[in-house]
């Protein structure tokens, strides 16, 4: 499946530095999501954007940040995380309608060192 | 949502039928049936959804029993490669905040073995 794409696939940083992880959907969707995934626990929505407008933020920390420029990209900047920060980011799309299924890209594995 | 059970894992033979069950016994009338899967250090793959009839697409097919209270996703002839975790989700379809939450249980762990 390479309807989305994430980059990069793997980032190792430390809890001072800033990174951006990058989304883009090829497949016209409207909706874009932010998933995290934490050893041994299931997905955690993040954030939701439908039609570029941000419509959901699950109690996420501030120290995430997403950006939504078009429906076709998404942003996740990362600033001062903590080790516990450390999972695999996954991003989502669909068309933006009321039944429908989500695509997921590959993930980004983010450790914090 | 409706909360979904699962076992927690399952073996199923080289080309021959796998069959994943789950029980959603509080499913309530607007609640649809999703199934995805994923492979390990992958992200999460659609598979098929449904409301109350059975579906069938080029993955797989979803049997709804008529109460709604359980279904089973077939896989008609698994293959090493649908070696995965399976996730039954019931999610209600309606506008506004929430609407588009995919709840992710722990799912059945299936391994296909040759």
């Amino acid at each position: 499946e390479t309807g989305v794409t994430q980059t990069p696939r793997h980032l190792v940083m430390g809890m001072t530095n800033k990174k951006s992880l990058k989304c883009e959907q090829h497949l016209g969707h409207n909706a874009m999501y932010w998933y995290k995934q934490s050893a041994k626990k299931p997905l955690e929505l993040m954030f939701v954007y439908n039609f570029k407008e941000q419509t959901e933020n699950n109690s996420v920390p501030s120290r995430f940040s997403p950006e939504c420029p078009n429906s076709s990209h998404l942003f996740l900047h990362l600033h001062t995380l903590q080790p516990e920060d450390s999972a695999l980011y996954l991003c989502a799309s669909s068309p933006g309608n009321l039944y429908d299924e989500q695509y997921f890209g590959p993930g980004t594995r983010l450790t914090v060192t | 949502d409706a909360k979904t059970t699962q076992p927690t894992s399952m073996d199923c033979a080289e080309g021959r039928a796998a069959n994943l069950p789950c029980n959603h016994s509080t499913i309530s009338g607007n609640e649809y049936v999703y199934w995805y899967r994923q492979i390990h250090s992958q992200g999460p793959q659609y598979i098929i959804h449904g409301l109350k009839n059975n579906e069938t697409n080029e993955m797989a097919s979803l049997i709804i029993t008529e109460d709604r209270k359980s279904s089973t996703l077939i896989l008609p002839h698994a293959t090493l490669r649908d070696t995965a975790v399976y996730y039954c989700i019931v999610r209600v379809a309606y506008s506004g905040a929430g609407s588009y939450q995919l709840t992710f249980g722990k799912g059945t762990k299936l391994s296909v073995i040759p």
